[in-house]
């Protein structure tokens, strides 16, 4: 019972590099969402996905690349990293006809 | 600009009391209201949800919610030390829209004190 899961756990990176943050869950939940949370913001929307090759913006989508070819995977891209998106990434899914939000253990990033 | 407010604490309070949380919220149409729990360097988890006026209990949980008064709380009974996290208050961003697409207030940070 793998859930969800995020890759890598851990991510160090330098300002203007490419970093690509994995999500994967194994219940085939058609919902699946990005949040970055930051001391004194709280958890913020970045993108969201409906099902497979339907995704659309969130709160602070700026600076960052979604897709979703496979319903269960849902990549997240900073195309050229920015000190200001060093921060703890958190994926979640939710099931179609529910609510409960179900959070990976995210993805702690630090960009230099 | 929809908003969620939280008071960011911490609430300390002593083992075996009552901790009272609360949450207000902007937008006169949320229909849908929650309460997370994040210990520290982990991530939420789902405690309680809210749809109705009144009181909703789940064990030691209780979520009141006055849609009136654009309020939602969470009371925790005989609070114990491992109660000690981040309680986060989240409310539907969007509805009729897309499901799960939630508002999430700052936190309130709980220590209970042995």
């Amino acid at each position: 019972d793998a859930g969800i899961t995020q890759s890598p756990r851990y991510k160090i990176t330098e300002t203007g590099r490419q970093v690509t943050l994995m999500c994967h869950q194994t219940w085939s939940h058609s919902y699946m969402f990005w949040y970055r949370q930051d001391l004194g913001h709280g958890l913020r929307l970045i993108y969201y996905s409906a099902a497979a090759d339907i995704t659309d913006k969130g709160e602070v989508p700026d600076g960052y690349v979604v897709s979703r070819s496979k319903t269960e995977n849902f990549p997240l891209t900073l195309e050229s990293a920015t000190r200001s998106q060093t921060s703890v990434y958190f994926c979640a899914s939710i099931q179609g006809g529910q609510e409960t939000q179900y959070f990976g253990p995210g993805t702690r990033l630090l960009v230099l | 600009q929809k908003e969620v407010e939280q008071n960011s604490g911490p609430l300390s309070v002593p083992e075996g009391a009552i901790a009272s949380l609360n949450c207000t919220y902007s937008d006169r149409g949320s229909q849908s209201f929650f309460w997370y729990r994040q210990y520290s360097g982990k991530s939420p988890e789902l405690i309680m949800s809210i749809y109705s006026n009144g009181d909703k209990e789940d064990g030691r949980f209780t979520a009141q919610l006055n849609k009136a008064s654009q309020y939602v709380s969470l009371l925790i009974r005989d609070s114990q030390p491992s109660d000690s996290a981040t309680y986060l208050c989240a409310v539907n961003r969007d509805y009729g829209g897309s499901q799960g697409n939630l508002i999430f207030g700052k936190g309130t940070k709980l220590s209970v004190k042995p």
